[in-house]
C-alpha cells in the first residue's frame, strides 16, 4: 500500500498568513492527489483534486502543486474559516490512502 | 441538489453485524462510483471501500482492514448504497461516511459526502 505522510502534523498561524502543508507519497503517484478540509463534527470537503485543480466553489486562496511523490497545499492568506484539519489522499492505486492530517490552529 | 444520507449506525457487540445504508438523491446514482470512508473518534480518515458503477460491473475494492468482513453493495433502482459489516470489533468503532466519487482530470475524488453515521462496537 502507498503510505502518505504530511508535515507538519499541526500548525499555528494567524489570519492573513501564507501557509503551506506538505504531503509525501511512499512511491510515485503521478498527479492522483487530492486535498480535503475537515472541520470538527463535519464531513470532509474536497478543496483540490488531481494535484492542482480547484474544486468548484472553493476560494482561489487555496492552491495545490507537486508531482510524483511530493505535493503541497498552499493557502495564500488565511481566513478565520480556514482553521481546520487538512488531509491529502492518493487515488492512484488500491487501497486508497489518506495522509494523517494537518491541524491548522489559530 | 446532491444529497447523501447515511443511516443504520448504532451500538453493536463485538462479533456482531450491522448494515449501513446511504440514500442518494439529486444526481444519476447509477453513473457513479461510490465509496465508504470512516473516522474513528479523534482519529484521521480511513478509506473503507468502493463500488464501481454498472458500466464497470459493480466491482468492488476494500481496505485490508475490512476485507472479508465488510461487503459493499448498491441498488441503483433505489439510489442506495450499503455497507454490510460482519465480525465487528472495537477497532471498527467510527463515524462512517458515504461519498460520491467523481472522475476529473484523470483521477477520482470525493466531491460529495454524507453527514456520517456512528457505529460503536462495545460490550
Amino acid at each position: 500500500a502507498i503510505q502518505m505522510t504530511q508535515s507538519p502534523s499541526s500548525l499555528s498561524a494567524s489570519v492573513g498568513d501564507r501557509v503551506t502543508i506538505t504531503c509525501r507519497a511512499s512511491q510515485g503517484i503521478g498527479n492522483d492527489l487530492g486535498w480535503y478540509q475537515q472541520k470538527p463534527g463535519k464531513a470532509p470537503k474536497v478543496l483540490i483534486y488531481a494535484t492542482s485543480n480547484l474544486q468548484s466553489g472553493v476560494p482561489s486562496r487555496f492552491s495545490g502543486s507537486g508531482s510524483d511523490t511530493d505535493f503541497t497545499l498552499t493557502i495564500s492568506s488565511l481566513q478565520p474559516e480556514d482553521f481546520a484539519t487538512y488531509y491529502c489522499l492518493q487515488d492512484l492505486s488500491y487501497p486508497i490512502t489518506f495522509g494523517p492530517g494537518t491541524r491548522l490552529e489559530i | 441538489e446532491v444529497q447523501l444520507v447515511e443511516s443504520g449506525g448504532g451500538l453493536v457487540q463485538p462479533g456482531g453485524s450491522l448494515r449501513l445504508s446511504c440514500a442518494a438523491s439529486g444526481f444519476t446514482f447509477s453513473d457513479y462510483y461510490m465509496d465508504w470512508v470512516r473516522q474513528a473518534p479523534g482519529k484521521g480518515l480511513e478509506w473503507v471501500g468502493r463500488t464501481r458503477n454498472k458500466a464497470n460491473s459493480y466491482t468492488t475494492e476494500y481496505a485490508a482492514s475490512v476485507k472479508g468482513r465488510f461487503t459493499i453493495s448498491r441498488d441503483d433502482s433505489k439510489n442506495s448504497l450499503y455497507l454490510q459489516m460482519n465480525s465487528l470489533n472495537t477497532d471498527d468503532t467510527a463515524v462512517y461516511y458515504c461519498a460520491r466519487s467523481k472522475f476529473g482530470s484523470g483521477t477520482y475524488y470525493f466531491d460529495y459526502w454524507g453527514q456520517g453515521t456512528l457505529v460503536t462496537v462495545s460490550s
